[in-house]
């Protein structure tokens, strides 16, 4: 069983401050870290698909970077705003037979305060 | 838009009711995916088809729990007997073939009372 884990649980931040956020995963075993956005109400939305070690990949402004070796990834958001308020999941997809399938962290909820 | 649905949205369920769930993927894609999230939790993979096949049902929680895509397209989750420990997001979604980039709906929150 893989076991990936989130961390903070919860984030409160002004609007303005940059925050960042960890996911940790089993580095043996690696495929895929997919970067996911859920806000209330709505359907997660896919952010990054992360497979190299060392890979860094930026969505305005948001940004990802993936340490395979070692078993995280990072998210950074910079200038965080309100319409950034959400959960934000991390999944890793083993290598193998069942790397299609996703195996989620419990999520980082951020609010952006005005 | 040409995204995942899924219906209903919310669904209330007396304990021992049977229910069934709806995901409709996005068109032409060949895999779909069921997972259930639990208060608290992330999501947990429970059944995967490919097509109409269902290739992986390891993640189904007990044999009260059964999924099915007949055509290849539509696929309908059914929960028999539904227990309080059921309720949960029930979470679809779909990708354009094997271990590609998954597109979730966005859910149906079921609650057992």
């Amino acid at each position: 069983i893989l076991n990936v884990e989130q961390s903070p649980q919860s984030l409160h931040v002004q609007e303005g401050d940059s925050t960042n956020f960890t996911c940790s995963f089993p580095s043996s075993n690696f495929y895929a870290l997919h970067w996911y956005r859920w806000e209330t109400a709505k359907s997660p939305e896919a952010l990054f698909v992360m497979t190299l070690n060392g890979d860094e990949k930026k969505k305005g402004r948001i940004s990802a970077t993936l340490n395979t070796k070692e078993g995280y990834s990072y998210l950074y958001i910079k200038g965080s705003q309100p319409e950034d308020s959400a959960t934000y999941l991390c999944a890793l997809a083993g290598s193998g037979a069942g790397s299609y399938q996703l195996t989620f962290g419990k999520g980082t909820k951020l609010s952006v305060i005005p | 838009g040409a995204g995942v649905s899924q219906s209903p949205r919310y669904k209330v369920a007396k304990r021992g009711q049977d229910v069934a769930l709806r995901c409709d993927p996005i068109s032409g894609h060949v895999s779909l995916f069921w997972y259930q999230q639990a208060l608290g939790q992330g999501p947990e993979f429970l059944t995967y088809f490919q097509n109409e096949a269902q290739l992986d049902k390891s993640g189904l929680p007990s044999d009260r729990f059964f999924a099915e895509r007949p055509e290849g397209s539509v696929s309908t989750l059914k929960i028999q007997r539904t227990q309080q420990e059921d309720s949960a997001v029930y979470l679809c979604a779909s990708s354009w073939r094997f271990a590609s980039e998954q597109f979730f709906g966005p859910g149906t929150r079921l609650t057992v009372l």
